[in-house]
């Protein structure tokens, strides 16, 4: 059964860091483009970046100072850090894998057909 | 960016009737060059990630039952869930992903009347 496994909740202080990890069990990431995404306390989805099995990156412009995707291919494993975090940044972190689509001559992410199960990530003194 | 705007914002159903949730994009999500938009539908329940129902546009996923149906073409789009199951309540979202950054829209949840 393949499965996207993140790691656990952390609690930070503001100013700090945080990194992500998003391990693929079950299956590699060398077909797909791992996408990060966040969900606000009873909010809506905002991307934050991706990556594609080139490890070559691109980043939601609100997040492109702060955010930093990257992926091992050995251990199938991606990972999201996101510094100088501040109390909006409360969340539910997830990755969710797309198909490599080429689109206008770009490869780019389709749909998200699978999840990690998210984690959350809490933001106060 | 492409904003996407759902609506209603929230909808109750009675078991056994049509629901239907509307989505529009602020720009159109329409490749001309094979006709595909770039838009699907996802069901969030309480305590989940989201569920991938439909991909472009009316794609359904393996496993989303038959009631489920995903429409629209360029900017405006449906999904429509012809006999709401007790099952169905959730929180859905559409998601474009023709243009970075990916976007998504607010979310529409679906209650038992």
């Amino acid at each position: 059964q393949v499965a996207l496994v993140q790691s656990g909740a952390e609690v930070k202080k503001p100013g700090s860091s945080v990194k992500v990890s998003c391990r693929a069990s079950g299956d590699t990431l060398n077909n797909y483009l791992i996408n990060w995404v966040r969900q606000g306390p009873g909010q809506g989805f905002e991307w934050m970046g991706g990556i594609n099995p080139m490890s070559k990156t691109k980043y939601a412009h609100k997040f492109q100072d702060r955010v930093t995707i990257t992926a091992d291919e050995v251990s199938s494993t991606a990972y999201m850090e996101l510094t100088s975090l501040r109390s909006d940044d409360t969340a539910i972190y997830f990755c969710a894998r797309g198909d490599l689509i080429t689109f206008a001559g770009v490869i780019a992410s389709g749909a998200f057909d699978l999840w990690g199960q998210g984690t959350v990530i809490s933001v106060s003194s | 960016d492409i904003v996407m705007t759902q609506s209603p914002d929230s909808l109750a159903v009675s078991l056994g009737e049509r629901a239907t949730i509307n989505c529009r994009s602020s720009q159109s999500v329409l490749s001309t060059s094979n006709g595909v938009s770039y838009l699907a539908w996802y069901q969030q329940k309480a305590g989940q990630p989201p569920k991938l129902l439909f991909h472009m546009a009316s794609t359904r996923e393996i496993g989303v039952p038959d009631r489920f149906s995903g429409r629209g073409s360029g900017t405006d789009f449906s999904l429509t869930i012809s006999s709401l199951q007790a099952d169905d309540v959730a929180v859905y979202f559409c998601q474009q992903y023709y243009s970075s950054p990916i976007t998504f829209g607010q979310g529409t949840r679906l209650e038992i009347k």
